[in-house]
């Protein structure tokens, strides 16, 4: 069973538009959440990530809003950009110890 | 410092043969991960280690073992390979505070059984 859902494996958006992803959980416990982004042949690197005590967290163009009651997290981006071009997982934690990966969505961000 | 490093960055195996994935760490973090990542799946936990000389299974632990003999060390080994266990391999680490759950990852390891 899955505990973290991308249901979008793909979002094509134009630069300077906003991108927004979305990412559901199921498991009530997990109380910590982030945001990686991936480059085709490297590591995964951590974006952001919020608490469960916060509804929203921002650094700079990236900002992460969390729905406890509807356990629903998104990641906006404003403004895209082409190099925002990857791939994009959200992970969900319970108690800081290990992390559950969604399947990830690609974002295009197009000229 | 370099942060995460794995090696190999590639490997191609036969079915049946063993080999050992290595994960070094500068940043002296205590907890280390190992995941596999397949088209589609995302990424999937093989094994962790809280600290030196402890290490626990995850999601996806068979076929797979680790050692954690040094703090900044974590081995992956695969004793028998077989093709569904091509992949490509990424080991991780993070600091043990309670107001971080953030992992360091690294480069990865393009692994093909054949």
């Amino acid at each position: 069973d899955q505990q973290v859902k991308q249901n979008s494996p793909s979002l094509s958006v134009q630069e300077g538009r906003i991108s927004i992803l979305n990412c559901d959980y199921t498991n009530s416990m997990f109380d910590y959440f982030l945001w990686y982004k991936k480059y085709p042949a490297e590591g995964p690197t951590f974006l952001i990530s919020i608490s469960s005590i916060k509804d929203k967290n921002e650094d700079g163009r990236f900002t992460v809003f969390l729905n406890k009651s509807a356990k629903h997290l998104s990641l906006h981006i404003v403004p895209s950009q082409p190099g925002d071009s990857a791939v994009y997982f959200c992970a969900a934690s319970s108690g800081y110890s290990t992390l559950t990966f969604g399947k990830g969505t690609m974002l295009l961000v197009s000229p | 410092n370099a942060g995460v490093t794995q090696t190999p960055k590639f490997r191609v195996l036969k079915t049946g043969q063993s080999m050992t994935l290595l994960c070094a760490q500068d940043m002296n973090h205590e907890y280390m991960y190992w995941y596999r990542q397949d088209p589609g799946m995302g990424l999937r936990l093989i094994h962790y280690s809280v600290g030196e000389g402890t290490t626990a299974k995850g999601e996806v632990p068979d076929g797979y073992n680790v050692s954690r003999l040094k703090k900044q060390n974590f081995l992956l080994g695969l004793e028998s390979a077989a093709p569904s266990q091509t992949s490509v391999y990424f080991c991780a680490s993070r600091e043990s505070g309670l107001n971080t759950d953030t992992q360091y990852f690294g480069p990865g390891t393009r692994l093909t059984v054949l």
